[in-house]
């Protein structure tokens, strides 16, 4: 157990819709990354937030936000969802704001399905 | 933007046997995680190397980081059924983004 916890596990929706995807780090981690598994484009990363602030940005499209609230847990907010989005996205954490010096700790993911 | 292209793509051994897997990038190596993923599961951490020429072993898994080859090998050694999976090599890159590598699928067959 990492002991980054993602929920929901799974989670099918229509295109056009809006989901969350929630995020809870391993305790003492500041850093939050989010990550996008599909089997065509391997794994993404999208953002990076550290002690709630934005640190890093990646492949993340404008119809998805992210944010990382005071307690450290963070949300993945995807909209207009559309058939391509469906994937594995990932949750991992980190003590340090830099992906140099500590390793990330993945959570077991959440399991998009857009029909 | 810096690339990880990770050999075999997907590999079959024999239980008991010895295998290797590459991760080399495009550009020079700062660093190089390991991680290991059961299919549809989470990553699992399994080393860091940070320095040129540094060699980590955990159980029977050996990883050693090349940085004048800017290359990385993961080697298992006497393999077992709990080795299967996908692994994964990670390194930092600019703007503090963690790269990955496309995977090598491992099968070991009893």
């Amino acid at each position: 157990d990492s002991g980054v916890t993602q929920t929901p596990k799974h989670l099918i929706t229509a295109t056009g819709q809006r989901v969350t995807l929630r995020c809870s780090p391993r305790s003492g981690d500041l850093s939050v990354y989010w990550y996008q598994q599909s089997l065509d484009q391997g794994l993404q990363f999208l953002i990076q937030y550290y002690n709630g602030e934005e640190r890093a940005k990646g492949n993340i499209l404008e119809r998805f936000s992210a944010q990382q609230f005071p307690d450290l847990h963070s949300e993945l907010n995807l909209s207009s969802l559309e058939l391509g989005d469906s994937a594995l996205y990932f949750c991992a954490s980190s003590a340090d704001r830099s992906s140099y010096n500590s390793p990330l700790h993945f959570g077991n993911g959440t399991r998009l399905t857009v029909t | 933007s810096q690339e990880l292209e990770q050999s075999p793509q997907s590999l079959i051994v024999q239980e008991g046997k010895n295998l290797t897997i590459n991760c080399t990038s495009s550009k020079t190596l700062y660093g190089l995680y390991w991680y290991k993923q059961k299919y549809g599961e989470g990553l699992i951490f399994l080393m860091m190397l940070q320095k040129g020429g540094e060699e980590k072993s955990h159980e029977k898994i050996t990883a050693k980081l090349d940085e004048k080859k800017q290359q990385s090998s993961l080697h298992i050694t006497a393999s077992q059924p709990s080795h299967a999976g996908i692994y994964l090599c990670g390194a930092p890159a600019a703007g503090n983004k963690l790269t990955f590598g496309g995977g090598t699928r491992v099968l070991v067959k009893p």
